[in-house]
């Protein structure tokens, strides 16, 4: 099993929709989760850390359940400039880098 | 702060031809990394430096070298470059490896071998 998955897309939606990525990883042992967006042709920049309690930043919340071992991002009333690609990060217990997933296309379209 | 910064940031070579790419980093971090990223496999690690003169080996190393030369800056060697070697190379760095640490990203360097 991989550490990190994601399921790539592309998500093809309609400005104002809801959307939702889920991102599944492997060791149980990660503490640290996050959520990065990519842009085309761009580098990766941290979008957002996930939170044990769950947390919000505007239009995006992102949850962590433990239990199944999955995190997700919601992005609500979606724009066309949060078409990017989403890429969801955990950490491997040690001094070891963060894992990265492969990455979930978005397309918001007019 | 430039944050990190990369050279070039498009290079072409023919096979066999040998190449450095450059990384620095104004921000005092003491880990930075080197990944490539071809379509549909997302970013792959291929070596990174925890601290100053450390280095270890990612996921795919092979067919390149790295140099912690300071503090500041990482670069990433290809001896002998291969067509396989088309990618686009992003150097990054944070204040630790691991944990709950943001990593900062370079702009990528666009490399083509034919």
């Amino acid at each position: 099993r991989k550490e990190v998955e994601q399921d790539p897309g592309p998500f093809n939606v309609p400005e104002g929709a809801t959307v939702a990525f889920n991102c599944t990883y492997s060791n149980s042992a990660s503490q640290s989760f996050f959520w990065y967006r990519q842009d085309c042709r761009k580098e990766p920049k941290l979008l957002m850390s996930v939170y044990s309690s769950g947390n919000e930043d505007g239009r995006f919340t992102a949850q962590l359940n433990r239990a199944s071992q999955y995190i997700s991002l919601l992005i609500r009333d979606s724009k066309l400039s949060d078409s990017a690609t989403y890429l969801c990060v955990v950490n491997i217990p040690g001094n070891t880098p963060l894992v990265f997933g492969k990455g979930t296309r978005l397309s918001v379209i007019a | 702060n430039a944050g990190v910064t990369q050279t070039p940031k498009f290079q072409v070579l023919k096979t066999g031809q040998s190449m450095t790419l450059q990384c620095a980093q104004d921000m005092n971090h003491n880990s930075m990394y080197w990944y490539r990223q071809d379509p549909g496999m997302g970013l792959r690690l291929i070596y990174y430096s925890a601290s100053e003169g450390t280095t270890d080996k990612g996921e795919v190393p092979n067919g390149y070298n790295v140099s912690r030369l300071n503090k500041r800056e990482f670069s990433l060697r290809l001896e002998s470059a291969a067509p396989s070697q088309t990618s686009v190379y992003f150097c990054a760095s944070s204040e630790r490896a691991g944990g709950a640490y943001e990593q900062y990203f370079g702009p990528g360097t666009r490399l083509t071998v034919t």
